[in-house]
C-alpha cells in the first residue's frame, strides 16, 4: 500500500549505534503503530499514538523511543542499538474507530551486529 | 491483557484442499477480529475481518467463524490454490488496538 511509506527499507548498523526508523502516510488516519517481527512470533506492538499528542507503550517498548511529529509521521528510535533488536520492523495505520483494517508500510529490515 | 493462540503453526496442504486455521483469545471484551495475509517479503494485508454481531461471514473462497462463548475464531479457506501459500495472523481488538497470533504458514502444494 504505497500510502503507508517507511525509510529505510533495509539498515545494517553496530552495538550501541542509535538508529531512527521513520514512517510517513497520506492515509489521513489518526492512529499509527510500530510493530516488530520476529520468525514464530508474529507481530509485536512496541509503540502506538492515537494522534498527536498521544503516545503508549505496547508490550515490547523496553530499549525504543517513538516520536509522532505530525498526524502523517511516527518515528521509532534505538537509542543504543543491540543485536537483538534485529528484526522486521513494520508501521501500521488506522482510522479513528481502531477497529478498522490496519495499513502496513513495506517494513524495514534491521541487523545490528 | 489480550492473549491470542494461533495453531498451527506450519500447515501443508495439497492444491484443491481445505485450510483451517485456529486461533483462541483470553479478553471476553474483544469483539473485532481480522486475519492478515503476508506473502514472502511483503507486508501483511487484510484478507477477510469479523465482528462478535456475526458467527460466519464469507469471501469467495475464505469464510471465518467466530465462537464468543468459546473464545475462539477460524479461518477457513476451501480450493487451495499455490497463490494461497503465504504467513497468516489472526488477530483481536484489546483496548482499541490489535493483539496478533504468532502467525500460520500455509504452503499448498501444486
Amino acid at each position: 500500500d504505497a500510502d503507508v511509506t517507511q525509510t529505510p527499507r533495509n539498515r545494517i548498523t553496530k552495538t550501541g549505534k542509535r538508529i531512527m526508523l521513520e514512517c510517513s502516510q497520506t492515509k489521513g488516519h489518526d492512529r499509527m503503530y510500530w510493530y516488530r517481527q520476529d520468525p514464530g512470533l508474529g507481530l509485536r506492538l512496541i509503540y502506538y499514538s492515537f494522534d498527536v499528542k498521544d503516545i503508549n507503550k505496547g508490550e515490547i517498548s523496553d530499549g525504543y523511543s517513538v516520536s509522532r511529529q505530525a498526524q502523517a509521521k511516527f518515528s521509532l528510535s534505538l537509542e543504543s542499538a543491540i543485536p537483538n533488536q534485529t528484526a522486521l520492523y513494520f508501521c501500521a495505520t488506522s482510522d479513528r474507530t481502531g477497529k478498522e483494517t490496519q495499513y502496513f508500510g513495506p517494513g524495514t529490515r534491521l541487523l545490528v551486529l | 491483557g489480550e492473549n491470542v493462540e494461533q495453531h498451527p503453526s506450519t500447515l501443508s496442504v495439497q492444491e484443491g484442499d481445505s485450510a483451517v486455521i485456529k486461533c483462541t483469545y483470553s479478553d471476553s471484551a474483544s469483539n473485532y477480529f481480522p486475519w492478515y495475509k503476508q506473502e514472502l517479503g511483503k507486508r501483511p494485508q487484510l484478507i477477510i475481518d469479523i465482528r462478535s454481531n456475526v458467527g460466519e461471514k464469507k469471501d469467495q473462497r475464505i469464510a471465518v467463524t467466530l465462537n464468543k462463548t468459546a473464545k475462539h475464531f477460524s479461518l477457513h479457506i476451501t480450493e487451495t490454490q499455490p497463490e494461497d501459500s503465504a504467513v497468516y495472523f489472526c488477530a483481536a481488538d484489546s483496548s482499541y488496538k490489535l493483539i496478533f497470533g504468532s502467525g500460520t504458514r500455509l504452503l499448498v502444494r501444486p
